[in-house]
């Protein structure tokens, strides 16, 4: 079984519904992260949590919100979605190691059409 | 955050060896230089990382210049599986900070 799971793995919707993206991990880890990726580009940092009452903007944080629900599970949602979040959208976890640096491990990603 | 430049894509011959290049003159002296790459239709993985030493893995080798300016990935024997996008990315040690920022990246693409 994958470390880390999103689901769903692929969603259409219609502009100005709400739409939610799950992400679980069974690595035990403290930090995760919400990305986007756009055709052609690398990924940005939309959300970011160092554990589960620490929650922080990325680069791109307009238009999304994010729940913490447990160390295991961390939730992107998009309140009102408009066709340019149109994305591939990737959940990571990390485990920070004090004095060093971190290794980020990803999911499979969750391809979103807004029409 | 640290920026880093690399080639927007090169190629190899399977079995060859590949070395993928990397500047960041900016660099400080706490930030670490990770490497990630992103097979089609798949998330990025972390491929390997260093700090100033030369780092050996299963799937890579790092060489860090002596003023920490640049840096190579080195694939010893490239396959058709190591096709992918490689991202350079500097990170800092620091406990908050550690966020990773992914530019265009260098797509590998190996011929048979």
């Amino acid at each position: 079984d994958a470390d880390v799971t999103q689901t769903p793995r692929n969603r259409i919707t219609k502009t100005g519904k709400r739409i939610m993206l799950e992400c679980s991990q069974t690595k035990g880890h403290d930090r995760m992260y919400w990305y986007r990726q756009d055709p052609g580009l690398g990924l940005r940092l939309i959300y970011y949590s160092f554990d589960v009452k620490d929650i922080n903007k990325g680069e791109i944080s307009d238009g999304y919100s994010v729940s913490r629900q447990a160390q295991a599970k961390f939730s992107l949602s998009l309140e009102s979605a408009i066709p340019n979040q149109t994305a591939l959208y990737f959940c990571a976890t990390s485990d920070f190691r004090l004095g060093g640096t971190d290794t980020q491990y990803f999911g499979p990603g969750t391809r979103l059409t807004v029409l | 955050d640290a920026k880093t430049t690399q080639p927007n894509s090169m190629e190899s011959n399977e079995e060859e060896p590949v070395h993928l290049p990397c500047n960041h003159s900016t660099i400080s002296g706490t930030d670490y230089i990770h490497w990630y790459r992103q097979l089609p239709s798949q998330g990025p993985e972390y491929v390997i990382h260093g700090l100033t030493s030369n780092v050996n893995n299963r799937m890579a080798s790092l060489a860090i210049a002596e003023d920490r300016k640049s840096s190579t990935l080195i694939l010893h024997r490239a396959t058709l599986r190591d096709a992918a996008v490689y991202y350079c990315i500097l990170t800092g040690s620091q406990e908050y900070g550690n966020k990773l920022v992914f530019g265009a990246g260098t797509i590998l693409r190996v011929k048979s």
